[in-house]
């Protein structure tokens, strides 16, 4: 979905360097999500924010951590990257309709690589 | 917490044939079911949903049915096409809830 853009679309870095991937929004809406996929393993929640400066670890939240400055941004970093992180991640967002929250907009993802 | 299981992980069918696949979940609680569509380097799209209060339902070729009682939803494609040939997602979230549990998709391959 062209109104979640994710920054970069791939990137290789090597063991032990700070990475940081960036997410924006531009559907106003009022949650965001990292997610992680690796193959067969589905899509597992790394960090979620209901709000700006609202944090919430997800399933997998060890050597990663998240900032959510702004609404339409939400950052995923890894402090010091490792082999095992290597994957797929997703951004997502939501947003409440009516009483409850439905389906959620996902980013084209970042291919990340750690050599 | 909820847990979601997926089958098969991976299935192929001939173009016009149905595919059907099936989740599982284990918190009662969870009332919002929907199933996504991840074509190959794009992230996943909701492709149809699906809400407790409801048994089953239908969007041209695509039909979601949920047994409450069971705890088990399914995803029903018929007259398939080449270009459904994806990776599907099922998830599950209850309404206080503020995150979805998703499956370990399927890999879904039409054969022309």
């Amino acid at each position: 979905d062209a109104d979640v853009t994710q920054t970069p679309r791939n990137r290789i870095t090597k063991t032990g360097k700070r990475i940081m991937l960036e997410c924006s929004q531009t559907k106003g809406h009022d949650r965001m999500y990292w997610y992680r996929q690796d193959p067969g393993l589905g899509l597992r929640l790394i960090y979620y924010s209901f709000d700006v400066k609202d944090i919430n670890k997800g399933e997998i939240s060890d050597g990663y951590s998240v900032s959510r400055q702004a609404q339409a941004k939400f950052s995923l970093s890894l402090e010091s990257a490792i082999p095992n992180q290597t994957a797929l991640y997703f951004c997502a967002t939501s947003h409440k309709r009516g009483t409850s929250y439905n389906e959620q907009f996902f980013g084209p993802g970042t291919r990340l690589t750690v050599l | 917490g909820e847990n979601v299981e997926q089958h098969p992980s991976t299935l192929s069918v001939q173009e016009g044939d149905s595919a059907v696949i099936k989740c599982t979940y284990s918190d009662s609680a969870s009332n919002y079911f929907p199933w996504y569509k991840q074509e190959l380097g794009k992230g996943p799209q909701l492709i149809i949903d699906i809400r407790s209060n409801v048994g089953e339902k239908k969007d041209q070729r695509i039909a979601v049915t949920l047994n409450k009682t069971a705890k088990h939803f399914s995803l029903h494609i018929t007259e398939t096409q080449p270009e459904d040939s994806a990776v599907y997602f099922c998830a599950a979230r209850a309404t206080n809830a503020g995150k979805s549990t998703f499956g370990d998709g399927t890999t879904l391959t039409v054969k022309p």
